[in-house]
């Protein structure tokens, strides 16, 4: 089974420069996650989708990250403009949603490495 | 709002001793993760423990949960130097679905 894809890996812009990412999850998966994690750090989540539909995004910074889920698949990120503050891993996660409405395991991506200079 | 606490934070220890860590959090819950982290690599699901009294165990390591006492433990058995990593807990409350974490757990095995 194919697990959670990100894209890119590793990616380094200057402060005031716009980012995107790109998440594709398990297939099959309703729920995805965007977390953040600096260095040192337990994740923190970003925000969460349910299909196409966004259940939790409190902790989102809105004034300068984005976040989209087309089609209730793939999903990307977007942080516009960056701050030297963004510098973190990007980690995407997705689980499937039971049949009592509950989420299942988060499966994780690789993440990508984010350095804002 | 659902806070969770690891301890210790770090951890050193040599091989084939004993360890536990410990994970508290703060409001009500049925479900708790524990995910392992290598260096620079992503999170590994370890254990899924779903109700009070659940005990999972894999190899040398063996998780527990408590939800009265609002703890879950990771009992480390005979520590050899591939258990080196950082180990996290994650909860979702209950009726809730945001996965929240630890700080985590850095652990050192050594020879």
């Amino acid at each position: 089974e194919a697990g959670v894809a990100q894209s890119p890996r590793y990616k380094i812009i200057e402060k005031r420069q716009s980012v995107a990412f790109w998440c594709n999850p398990i297939s099959g998966h309703a729920t995805l996650y965007w977390y953040q994690q600096i260095l040192g750090q337990g994740p923190k989540l970003l925000i969460q989708f349910q299909n196409n539909g966004v259940v939790d995004d409190s902790q989102l910074p809105k004034d300068r990250f984005s976040a989209e889920r087309l089609k209730g698949v793939d999903s990307t990120l977007k942080i516009q403009p960056a701050k030297l503050e963004d510098s973190a891993v990007y980690l995407c996660a997705s689980s499937i949603l039971t049949a009592g409405g509950m989420v299942g395991r988060a499966f994780f991506g690789q993440g990508t490495r984010l350095t804002v200079v | 709002e659902l806070k969770v606490e690891q301890n210790p934070l770090f951890l050193s220890m040599q091989e084939g001793k004993n360890y536990t860590i410990y994970c508290n959090y703060s409001t009500t819950s049925d479900r708790l993760y524990w995910y392992r982290q290598d260096p620079g690599k992503s999170l590994e699901s370890l254990f899924v423990l779903l109700s009070n009294g659940a005990v999972k165990q894999e190899g040398r390591l063996m998780a527990s949960l408590d939800t009265k006492a609002r703890l879950s433990t990771l009992h480390i058995t005979a520590a050899v130097h591939d258990l080196s990593a950082t180990y996290f807990c994650a909860v979702i409350k209950t009726s809730g679905s945001r996965l929240t974490f630890g700080e985590g757990t850095q652990l050192t095995v050594n020879p």
